[in-house]
C-alpha cells in the first residue's frame, strides 16, 4: 500500500550496530504496528502504538525499541543488532474506528552479519 | 490465549480448479477472523474478514471464506484458481481487548498453468 512507506527497503549491517527502521503513513490513521516475519513463523508483533503517547510491547519486544515521533511516523530501533534479528520487518497502520483492517508497508529486509 | 493454525505449508492447484486454504482458530468468545495475502516483495494486503452475520464472506479478487463455528474453521476458497493467485496467504484473529492481530504461519499457494 503506497500510503504506508518504509525506509530503508533493504539493509545489511553487522552485529552490535544500532539500526533504525522508519515508517511513515499518509492514511491519517492513529494506530501503528511493527511486525517481523520469519519463514515458517508468520508475522509476530514487536510493538504497537494506539496514539503518539500510547506505546505497547508486543509478543517479541526484547532487543527492540520504538519511537512515535508524530501520528504519521513510527520508528523501530535495534540498539545492538544480533544475527537472529535478521528478518523481514513490516509496519502497519489502522484506524481506531476500523481497527480490524490493517494496512501494511512494503517491508524492510534486514540482514545482520 | 487466542491463536490460529494453518495446517498446510503449501497448497498446489492447477489453474481453473477450485482452491481451498485451511485455517482453524482458537478464541474465547466470538471471533474476528481475517485473511491477508502477500505477493512477492510486497507487504500484506487485506482480502476479507468475518465479524458477524453471514457465514460465507466474500472478499477481493474472487476469494471467499466460510466461517464454521462448530469446526472452528475459516477456510479460504476460490471457485477457479488463477496463476496470478500464487502468493503467501495468512489467516489472522483479532484480540478483542487490544485490537492486535495474531497471524497464522502462512500457506504458500502455487497455481500451475
Amino acid at each position: 500500500d503506497a500510503d504506508v512507506t518504509q525506509t530503508p527497503r533493504n539493509r545489511i549491517t553487522k552485529t552490535g550496530k544500532r539500526i533504525m527502521l522508519e515508517c511513515s503513513q499518509t492514511k491519517g490513521h492513529d494506530r501503528m504496528y511493527w511486525y517481523r516475519q520469519d519463514p515458517g513463523l508468520g508475522l509476530r508483533l514487536i510493538y504497537y502504538s494506539f496514539d503518539v503517547k500510547d506505546i505497547n510491547k508486543g509478543e517479541i519486544s526484547d532487543g527492540y525499541s520504538v519511537s512515535r515521533q508524530a501520528q504519521a511516523k513510527f520508528s523501530l530501533s535495534l540498539e545492538s543488532a544480533i544475527p537472529n534479528q535478521t528478518a523481514l520487518y513490516f509496519c502497519a497502520t489502522s484506524d481506531r474506528n476500523r481497527a480490524d483492517t490493517q494496512y501494511f508497508g512494503p517491508g524492510t529486509r534486514l540482514t545482520v552479519l | 490465549a487466542q491463536s490460529v493454525a494453518q495446517p498446510e505449508d503449501q497448497v498446489n492447484v492447477a489453474e481453473g480448479n477450485p482452491l481451498t486454504v485451511k485455517c482453524t482458530y482458537s478464541v474465547s468468545g466470538n471471533p474476528y477472523l481475517f485473511w491477508y495475502v502477500q505477493y512477492p516483495n510486497r507487504g500484506l494486503q487485506f482480502l476479507l474478514k468475518y465479524i458477524t452475520g453471514d457465514n460465507l464472506v466474500k472478499g477481493s479478487y474472487g476469494f471467499e471464506a466460510e466461517f464454521n463455528k462448530s469446526q472452528t474453521s475459516f477456510h479460504l476458497k476460490k471457485p477457479s484458481a488463477l496463476v496470478s493467485d500464487s502468493a503467501l496467504y495468512f489467516c489472522a484473529v483479532r484480540e478483542r481487548n487490544t485490537d492486535k492481530l495474531i497471524f497464522g504461519t502462512g500457506t504458500r499457494l502455487q497455481v500451475f498453468p
